[in-house]
């Protein structure tokens, strides 16, 4: 199947600081991408939804200002939480897939994100 | 908005039984359904892709079946395995939501 690394692995930072997070698709070319927070023993929460050279479609209550997503080129999104806080610490995961809507979409392994 | 719900919560086996997890959605005009596995603190495996067309989908002792008029879909996991165990989801597109998960325990 194809592959989408997600980097970095784990990450901490300290409050009020930013910390980018990039999902990148290597064998294919990702027309749009997800972006979804996990708490623990929580399921996956969408957050936004990103289409390559388009503004990101941010799903209800999350803040497009504090998590910003670009989608500059069919192979990469970023992520960037903004001023973070220790509620922001969460598990990050990012999902691609072609244009076609009847495919399946390719997940990264996510990332921790902690604030400390 | 679609929504997707699993049940059970959580479910715990002994080894070698079968068993069926469950995923319902409210919307069914939906293109397609993926059930995915995840360890604790992993990200997801993808275990099968059931398209609108199909009604069922297998995989080794993996079998998902899809029924979209009822928006449901079933996992079906043949003689399970300690190695099993981990957190089942069904996401739907077109943004993938994803249900609340099934977690799971086999025991040896």
């Amino acid at each position: 199947g194809a592959v989408v690394s997600q980097h970095p692995s784990w990450v901490i930072c300290k409050s009020g600081t930013s910390v980018k997070i990039e999902c990148r698709s290597l064998d294919f070319q990702a027309t749009t991408m997800f972006w979804y927070r996990q708490f623990p023993k929580q399921s996956l929460m969408l957050m936004a939804t990103s289409n390559e050279g388009s503004k990101a479609t941010y799903e209800q209550g999350v803040e497009k200002d504090k998590f910003l997503i670009n989608h500059a080129s069919l192979t990469l999104s970023t992520l960037t939480v903004t001023s973070a806080h220790p509620e922001d610490s969460s598990f990050y995961i990012c999902s691609a897939r072609t244009a076609y809507t009847n495919t399946e979409a390719f997940f990264g392994q996510g990332t921790r994100l902690t604030v400390v | 908005k679609q929504e997707v719900t699993q049940i059970p919560a959580a479910l715990s086996v002994p080894e070698g039984e079968n068993l069926v997890l469950n995923c319902s959605f409210t919307d069914s005009a939906i293109y397609n359904l993926q059930w995915f596995r995840q360890d604790p603190g992993k990200g997801l495996t993808s275990l099968l892709l059931i398209q609108s067309s199909q009604r069922e989908q297998t995989s080794g002792r993996l079998n998902a079946s899809l029924d979209k008029s009822s928006g449901r879909s079933t996992l079906y996991i043949a003689a399970s395995q300690p190695g099993d165990s981990a957190t089942y989801l069904c996401a739907v597109p077109n943004q993938f939501y994803f249900g609340t998960g099934t977690s799971l325990t086999v025991i040896p």
